[in-house]
């Protein structure tokens, strides 16, 4: 099973920028980077994925290192509906693309 | 809305009882997904189906539990002689076989009594 490490919590303050950090240095060539938000009694939420490139979408971007063995998922500017558990989760899109998940990072927005 | 449905979205039985859930994914995802969370943990995969063939099962899903997909469209999730370490959120997902990125449900919250 693919595996990463995430902080179990993090704060940032309403409109500033979050870097949400993530490990994951048993990856393999054909794994995608997942990040996924997930709501109190609610399925997760799609956020962002990758493979070696950075990307960028209206919700966030996700920085990848060179080696592939961490990623950064970036909040521009956190406001109060961002505050979720959020999951970097890798897959291998060669089998049945199954996601493995960690314990997440929970996400505290300070007004 | 076309997003995944699941139902029921709460369920509470007696220990030993069977259970039943399903889950419509995205019209035309072929790919469905089941995975089980506990509280304060991450979900955890149990089994996925492409089209009606369940290709692969979680070492998880127990002999209690069966999954199927009969025309490759709606899911059921079954649980039998149900037990108190049962009770989770039961999560349904689907995707496109050529796309990496799974949309989930809301969700069935099973408690065992």
């Amino acid at each position: 099973d693919a595996k990463t490490t995430q902080p179990n919590s993090m704060e940032s303050n309403e409109e500033e920028p979050v870097h949400l950090p993530c490990n994951h240095s048993t990856i393999s060539g054909t794994d995608y980077i997942h990040w996924y938000r997930q709501l109190p009694s609610q399925g997760p939420e799609y956020v962002i994925h990758g493979l070696t490139s950075n990307v960028n979408n209206r919700m966030a971007s996700l920085a990848i290192a060179e080696d592939r063995k961490s990623s950064t998922l970036i909040l521009h500017r956190a406001t109060l509906r961002d505050a979720a558990v959020y999951y970097c989760i890798l897959s291998q899109s060669n089998t049945g693309n199954q996601f493995y998940f960690g314990t997440g990072t929970s996400l505290t927005v300070i007004p | 809305d076309t997003g995944v449905s699941q139902n029921p979205r709460h369920k509470i039985t007696k220990r030993g009882q069977n259970v039943t859930f399903r889950c419509d994914p995205i019209s035309e995802h072929n790919r469905l997904y089941w995975y089980r969370q506990t509280l304060g943990q991450g979900p955890e995969f149990l089994t996925y189906f492409q089209n009606e063939a369940q290709l692969e099962k979680s070492r998880l899903l127990s002999d209690r539990f069966s999954a199927e997909r009969p025309k490759g469209s709606f899911s059921t999730l079954e649980i039998q002689r149900t037990e108190q370490g049962d009770s989770a959120m039961y999560l349904c997902a689907s995707s496109l076989a050529q796309q990496e990125t799974q949309y989930f449900g809301p969700g069935t919250r099973l408690l065992v009594l």
